[in-house]
This record gives C-alpha cells, sequence and structure tokens, in this order.
C-alpha cells in the first residue's frame, strides 16, 4: 500500500484479556517501530526491528508485552493480560533505513475497562 | 540519557504570522532529527528530516534548523495559516545504530483566522 496501515483502529477489551495489534508497513521498508501514547503525554519508544529481528526492545513496559515481525513485512504487537495503564493509541511507523525518515500509521487506539 | 524538550508547550498567532517553534535535547552526540505534526485524533505526518552533517531543511513555508553544539533545533513557519493549527514534534535519533525516536511533548499551535 501507499502507507503504513495498522489494525484495528479501535479496541475495547477487559482488563485482563489479551489483545494483538498489527502492522503493515510501507512496502519494502526493512525498518518498524512500535510506539505509545498516552492520553496528554508524548510518544515513547517500544521496539525497533530491522528485518525480522529486534536489535531493541528497550521500550517494552513489561513481560507483558511482546512483538514480532514476520517476512520483513507486517508486525503484530501482543499485549497480555492488559491493564487499564496499558489504555493508549499504539503507533507503529517504518522507514527505509533505520536513521531515515520514519512514517507512522494512524494508530490503535486502545481502551482497557 | 537523550531528553527532548520543545518550547512553548502551546503557541497561539494570528493568521499571516511568522513564527518559531522551538526544541532542545540534551545530548549533543544525536544522529538525524525529525519534525512531525500530529493533528487530532490522527498519526503523525512527517515534515522535515534533517541528517546530522546539515544544519537546515526547507519545505515550502517551513525551514527547520539543526545546530548540534546548542543542542537546539528549530522550525520556522512563514506565513501562517488556519491550516497549520496541530500540535508540531520533534524528534531525535540517539544514535545511527538504532531508529529509536525520543520526542519531545510538542507545542500545539493555534493559527486563528
Amino acid at each position: 500500500g501507499a502507507g503504513v496501515s495498522q489494525s484495528p483502529s479501535n479496541k475495547v477489551t477487559e482488563k485482563g484479556k489479551d489483545v494483538e495489534l498489527r502492522c503493515d508497513p510501507i512496502s519494502g521498508h526493512t525498518a518498524l517501530y512500535w510506539y505509545r501514547q498516552r492520553l496528554g503525554q508524548g510518544l515513547e519508544f517500544l521496539i525497533y526491528f530491522q528485518g525480522n529481528s529486534a536489535p531493541d526492545k528497550s521500550g517494552l513496559p513489561s513481560d507483558r508485552f511482546s512483538a514480532e515481525r514476520t517476512g520483513e513485512s507486517v508486525s503484530t504487537l501482543t499485549i497480555q493480560r492488559t491493564q487499564q495503564e496499558d489504555s493508549a493509541v499504539y503507533l507503529c511507523a517504518s522507514s527505509s533505513e533505520r536513521v531515515e525518515t520514519q512514517y507512522f500509521g494512524p494508530g490503535t487506539r486502545l481502551l482497557v475497562l | 540519557k537523550q531528553e527532548v524538550t520543545q518550547i512553548p508547550a502551546a503557541l497561539s498567532v494570528p493568521e499571516g504570522e511568522n513564527l518559531v517553534l522551538n526544541c532542545s535535547f540534551t545530548d549533543s552526540a544525536i544522529y538525524n532529527l525529525q519534525w512531525f505534526r500530529q493533528d487530532p485524533g490522527k498519526g503523525l505526518t512527517s515534515l522535515l528530516l534533517i541528517q546530522s552533517s546539515q544544519r537546515e531543511q526547507t519545505s515550502g513555508r517551513l525551514n527547520a534548523s539543526l545546530d548540534k553544539s546548542s543542542g537546539r533545533s528549530t522550525l520556522y513557519i512563514a506565513a501562517s495559516q488556519p491550516g497549520d493549527s496541530a500540535t508540531y514534534l520533534c524528534a531525535a535519533y540517539g544514535s545511527s545504530n538504532t531508529g529509536k525516536l525520543i520526542f519531545g511533548q510538542g507545542t500545539t499551535l493555534q493559527v486563528k483566522p
């Protein structure tokens, strides 16, 4: 596609449930990133993929968070046993190389009740 | 640890004014720096990327400068328009080894007709 796409656009879940968020990067982009933006706060880095490997996972807030990327394309961010503090907009971005322009998707708004 | 700060947090100007948004970072050893625009409820739109070897970049009415020695970047908007109303974010790449972007809190701009 022409840009980064994410699904679902909105997700409401109950505390304790697992959720999966999907990101489709721009075709051919080798680098993929996940960020989180809580209400009224700045963007926080979560994880960076180069190809299918994740050389920087330093932003994952706990072991309930995991992510994978397959085929140097689609990535899935999984949050297990969701907590209310996980409520945020989760943004995915991709770039042709790791320090080149990052292009962001529209985000997934997650609300944990 | 790299920290990025944006001042002011909010700015309101009449249409037609030229304005400057400020961004400062604590570690002068940044790699590239990117300016984004975020509209309410939407993802981020990349405006300009300044590479570490550059001092400025221009796109239309926008000009971004980078002074690594003083730890500052500015985004200059000429002849502001109501459509420029948005939150402007600057983000720094900590090094060339990771795609991790460190974001400022943003400046919310309102341009009044």
